[in-house]
């Protein structure tokens, strides 16, 4: 199962929106709304942004929102803050017999 | 409080094995499944498989099928990962993480160096 595609890195300015893309197949994105999002700081474990598409775990921003169209999902950030620097990975979920696969990760660089 | 605590980092040689443990505490173990995934230096997350606490079943990636082994002990509420015929490229942090659709609760992260 090959990893979904992500941009290596986007950049915005502070109060700018940025949107990270997050292609992957009819196999997974495609086929289910089970795509989550983790934002990683350096050395720091992932913390979960976005899961089922769209919906935000308690005490995350709704500067954060998620989408799906087609294989491709997506995750914006509005008002960009400088601790959104960071990696952002999506995950999808695959089906049975592939379970789960990971986006390449996003670098975020606020300027 | 709710929590995925660890073992420390592991440095083993090329054909050895590594077992990384991950206690939970603050809830019912038994009511949610655990997630391994790991990241290599300077890479992205690689999921590794799932284990069911309650029963014990698993699914493991087709990448890890016959060298990863996952486990439970109910008793202490931990979960272990073993990773056998290590090489170079295991080189990562190994991280357990709580969630069935989405991982919603993190451990710290274990490092596993193989180097000879």
């Amino acid at each position: 199962q090959s990893a979904l595609t992500q941009p290596a890195s986007v950049s915005g300015s502070p109060g700018q929106s940025i949107t990270i893309s997050c292609t992957g197949t009819s196999s997974d994105v495609g086929s289910y709304n089970l795509v989550s999002w983790y934002q990683q700081h350096p050395g720091k474990a992932p913390k979960l942004m976005i899961y089922e598409v769209s919906k935000r775990p308690s005490g995350v921003s709704n500067r954060f929102s998620g989408s799906k169209s087609g294989n491709t999902a997506s995750l914006t950030i509005s008002g960009l803050q400088a601790e959104d620097e960071a990696d952002y990975y999506c995950c999808s979920y695959a089906g049975s017999s592939t379970s789960w696969v990971f986006g390449g990760g996003t670098k975020l660089t606020v300027l | 409080q709710v929590q995925l605590v660890q073992s420390g980092a592991e440095v083993k040689k090329p054909g050895a094995s590594v077992k990384v443990s991950c206690k939970a505490s603050g809830y019912t173990f038994t009511s949610y499944y655990m997630h391994w995934v790991r990241q290599a230096p300077g890479q992205g997350l690689e999921w590794m498989g799932i284990i069911n606490p309650s029963g014990g079943s698993t699914s493991y990636a087709q990448k890890f099928q016959g060298r990863v082994t996952m486990t439970r002990d109910t008793s202490t509420s931990t979960v272990y990962m073993e990773l056998s015929s290590l090489r170079s490229e295991d080189t990562a942090v190994y991280y357990c993480a709580r969630g069935w659709w989405e991982l919603i609760l993190w451990g710290q992260g274990t490092l596993v160096t193989v180097s000879s």
